[in-house]
Parts: C-alpha cells; structure tokens; sequence
C-alpha cells in the first residue's frame, strides 16, 4: 500500500542549528502538510502546501520554518535556527485532493527532533 | 474553547471485547469531517476511518466503526473483538475551514489512551 515516508526517523541536534527534514508523499497526492507533537500533547497543525506554494500556516510557522518541494517527489521542512521549544515529533502528511473534498489524509511514521 | 474533546485520558479493554472511544467536537460549519488515528508507540499516526459530516450512515471500516451522532455532535470510534494491538493512543480530528480562505485542516483532541489486557 502505497504510504508517506519520512527521514530522518529521529535527529538530535544543538541549539542554533538548521534542521532539515525530509518528506516523501504518497506519488499521485497533490496536497502536502507538516504538523507537529510535542511529546505528550496533541498533534497541531504546522502548513500545507499546494502547487508549489503554501496554502495556509498556523503561527507556529514562523520566520524559523521553511518548507520546499525541490523535485517531483520530496517535500522538506526546514528548521533555521533550532529552539529548545522545536522539539517535538514532525509529521508530513499528503492528500490526493483538498481536505474539503477528501476523507483521506494519511500521516508518515513522523521525524523526532530533540535539541540539546 | 475545545473543538475536538476526548474525555477518556485512558481506557482499558479485555482482548476479544468491544470498546468505545468518545469524542465531541464543536463547530458552527455545515460542511465538516471528522477522522480517527492510532498512535502506537512507536509514533507513526495510522489513518482508522473517516466520516463526513453529510454521509447518512455510520462509516465502518473493519474492525472500527464510528458512531456518528450529528446532533449530539459526538463522533464516537467503536472497536470490536479487541486485540493486542490495538494498545495505543487515538487521537479524534475534525476538518473544518482553517481561516476562510477555502482551506481545511485537521484539529486534533488530546487523545485517548487505550490498554487492551490479555
């Protein structure tokens, strides 16, 4: 069954530096989301990106946080400058359609970041 | 305020019985979905079942129904013959307009933590 890969699986870094994380959606899905969890609290919504471009962000999603889609297959989160605060599980999730027209929106098995 | 509220911080079931997870949600939209997932431990979120806030009949996929009570606003998850594996968190979310401009995007409740004993 096709599925959302995602890599790293875990990442630690220090403070200060620039994460990148990695995103392959599912091949014939048009519609490609980040959320987050920070541990023990609930899944938040980060961005979504359609067309190459973003469609919609939450106010986490700040100057920090980029995303990019730089081929036919990946979708990237960058973090610039790590913050304590960024740790958390990162979700990718693609949809093959809007969510308004869709039931379908499937999750990769997530990146943990930890910042030291 | 709440949008999606899951009231059961934890639940245990006996393997082979059914469980219900509760959910209700809040939302003046019409058009509107509501999904469950699962979260092993491991992490990975796993789509369970979908339903959409006009579809008459309760969705059902498996194992996994979901009881849909519209008025109520309540969007239940039902699972039937508990295994093992099914020991895990479930998260309910709801698709509702994000800020007008003609996207959505999933909020998600505080999760349900289920125990499935042998």
């Amino acid at each position: 069954e096709p599925e959302v890969t995602q890599t790293p699986s875990h990442q630690v870094t220090q403070m200060g530096q620039e994460v990148i994380l990695r995103c392959v959606p599912i091949s014939n899905h048009l519609y490609f989301y980040w959320y987050r969890q920070i541990l023990g609290q609930k899944v938040e919504f980060l961005v979504s990106f359609y067309n190459n471009e973003i469609s919609e962000k939450s106010e986490i999603f700040d100057d920090q946080f980029s995303v990019e889609r730089p081929d036919g297959s990946n979708f990237t989160l960058k973090i610039r400058s790590t913050k304590l605060e960024d740790s958390a599980m990162y979700f990718c999730a693609s949809s093959e359609a809007n969510l308004a027209d869709t039931g379908e929106l499937f999750f990769g098995e997530g990146s943990r970041l930890t910042v030291l | 305020a709440q949008k999606i509220t899951q009231t059961q911080p934890g639940m245990f079931v006996q393997e082979k019985e059914a469980v219900t997870l509760d959910c209700t949600y809040d939302t003046s939209d019409q058009s509107y979905g509501l999904f469950w997932y699962k979260q092993p431990s491991s992490g990975e979120m796993i789509f369970l079942i979908y339903q959409g806030s006009y579809d008459e009949q309760n969705a059902t996929e498996g194992r996994y129904s979901l009881n849909f009570q519209k008025a109520r606003k309540s969007a239940n998850l039902v699972i039937s013959a508990s295994q093992l594996g099914d020991s895990a968190m479930y998260f309910c979310a709801m698709r509702e307009p994000y800020s007008g401009a003609g996207s959505y995007q999933l909020t998600f409740g505080k999760g349900t933590k289920l125990s499935v004993i042998p």
